[in-house]
């Protein structure tokens, strides 16, 4: 059975460093991993999606990479803002079975 | 594109009533998940469909719970009788089924939090 965690549970940073989040999964048998973001009381927005072929995925200041057979993906903000403050949960992909990590809480303090 | 509309927003109930929860994917897409987040259990898939048909409810929790899909535009999850264990916020999710599932990237509604009494 797939298991997705992430590290750390919560994060709080100084408004401006980079940062990076984690994300690991047990089962490496996957199709895509894909990246979300959750402002509270909300529902989940897409950032990234990276098939399970590629490496890396950017879009403005967040890059993810994966690492299939480690089981691992990383999401990196580059000069975070107060604006990024939320959780992020990643999910992985067995066709139509998306497996979500609990997600990470991030706090970018102005 | 008004993305994936969920309704209502916020229902509260009393133990032993009906629920309904109601969901319209995105216009286009032939796929569509209903989820569960609870704060213990974080996110969990209940039930989805390819092209209205239930591919896989193995996620429904027990026999109070049934989901349809009666057209491509609509879709409910209903609760009876309700307890209050099945307060959560339930998602709606919505994508188009590609061949290579590689490319299949989910899009999600507000939710719907339910509080049941």
């Amino acid at each position: 059975k797939q298991e997705v965690t992430q590290i750390p549970a919560a994060l709080s940073v100084p408004e401006g460093e980079n940062l990076v989040l984690n994300c690991s999964f047990t089962d490496s048998a996957i199709y895509n991993l894909q990246w979300f973001r959750q402002d509270p009381g909300k529902g989940l927005t897409s950032l990234l999606l990276i098939q399970s072929s590629q490496r890396e995925q950017t879009s403005g200041r967040l890059n993810a990479s994966l690492d299939k057979s480690s089981g691992r993906s990383t999401l990196y903000i580059a000069a975070s803002q107060p604006g990024d403050s939320a959780t992020y949960l990643c999910a992985v992909s067995h066709g139509q079975n998306f497996v979500f990590g609990p997600g990470t809480r991030l706090s970018v303090l102005p | 594109d008004a993305g994936v509309i969920q309704s209502p927003r916020h229902e509260v109930t009393e133990m032993g009533q009906e629920v309904t929860l109601r969901c319209k994917p995105i216009s286009g897409h032939n796929s569509l998940f209903w989820y569960r987040q609870t704060m213990m259990r974080g996110l969990e898939l209940l039930i989805y469909f390819n092209n209205n048909v239930p591919i896989d409810d193995s996620g429904m929790p027990e026999d109070r719970f049934s989901a349809k899909m009666p057209n491509a535009s609509f879709s409910t999850l209903k609760i009876q009788p309700s307890e209050p264990r099945d307060s959560a916020v339930y998602f709606c999710a919505s994508n188009h089924l590609h061949r290579d599932y590689a490319y299949n990237e989910q899009f999600f509604g507000p939710g719907t939090r339910l509080t049941v009494l």
